[in-house]
């Protein structure tokens, strides 16, 4: 099956440690992004990558990171550095700056 | 930047009738607006989308329409189902990739 998969679809984290989000595509895409989703608000972009080795920031980079070492893979780190990391994180794929086919998602909370 | 505003926040309609949701935004240079509808725990899925050159796409019992001169698009749904009940998003975007911005999401109630 050709798709998105991100894992762990939840994860616990205690206040001041780093948490790595995977996200694995079999698309063979070559955009990836990452988004978070909030109660109430849109999907707000964290970063993407157009191609292996390259990312940009979105509009809420700060205490996040990416790497984009292969084609079908753009892990995400929640550092520390986050405030609020509590959030419903989606990654997303495209062929081009069209349409975006997004992962089942992964639930993250702080405790 | 891109700032989109979406309409209502929820919006609940008899099975059967229409729903019309709102998004505006602010950049000029966006032109491609998509639609996503998210079913409760799943994932985001493009349900339509609109380029800035038409001003009007359908699919089914979907449509968008879009007015340019005055940065609005619009999604109808004509003969609700309780299927359609969702989260819808709309979103603005341009050529650059990565640029899309969302708008905060209209839940739809579909009653029967």
């Amino acid at each position: 099956d050709g798709g998105i998969t991100q894992s762990p679809k939840y994860l616990f984290r205690k206040e001041g440690q780093n948490v790595t989000l995977s996200c694995e595509q079999n698309l063979n895409h070559d955009a990836m992004y990452w988004y978070r989703q909030d109660p109430g608000q849109g999907l707000r972009l964290i970063y993407y990558s157009q191609i292996v080795n390259d990312f940009q920031k979105g509009d809420i980079a700060e205490g996040y990171s990416v790497s984009r070492e292969k084609k079908e893979s753009f892990p995400l780190t929640v550092t520390s550095a986050q405030k609020n990391p509590t959030a419903f994180y989606l990654c997303a794929s495209s062929v081009g700056p069209g349409e975006l086919f997004f992962g089942e998602g992964s639930r993250l909370t702080v405790l | 930047g891109e700032n989109v505003e979406q309409h209502p926040s929820t919006l609940s309609v008899q099975e059967g009738d229409s729903a019309v949701i709102k998004c505006t935004y602010s950049d000029s240079a966006s032109n491609y607006f998509p639609w996503y509808k998210q079913e409760l725990g799943k994932r985001p899925q493009l349900i339509i989308d609109i380029r800035s050159n038409v001003g009007e796409k359908k699919d089914q019992r979907i449509a968008v329409t879009l007015n340019k001169t005055a940065k609005h698009f619009s999604l109808h749904i004509t003969e609700t189902q309780p299927e359609d009940s969702a989260v819808y998003f709309c979103a603005a975007g341009s050529d650059s990739w990565g640029k899309f911005q969302f708008g905060a999401g209209t839940q739809v109630v579909v009653t029967p």
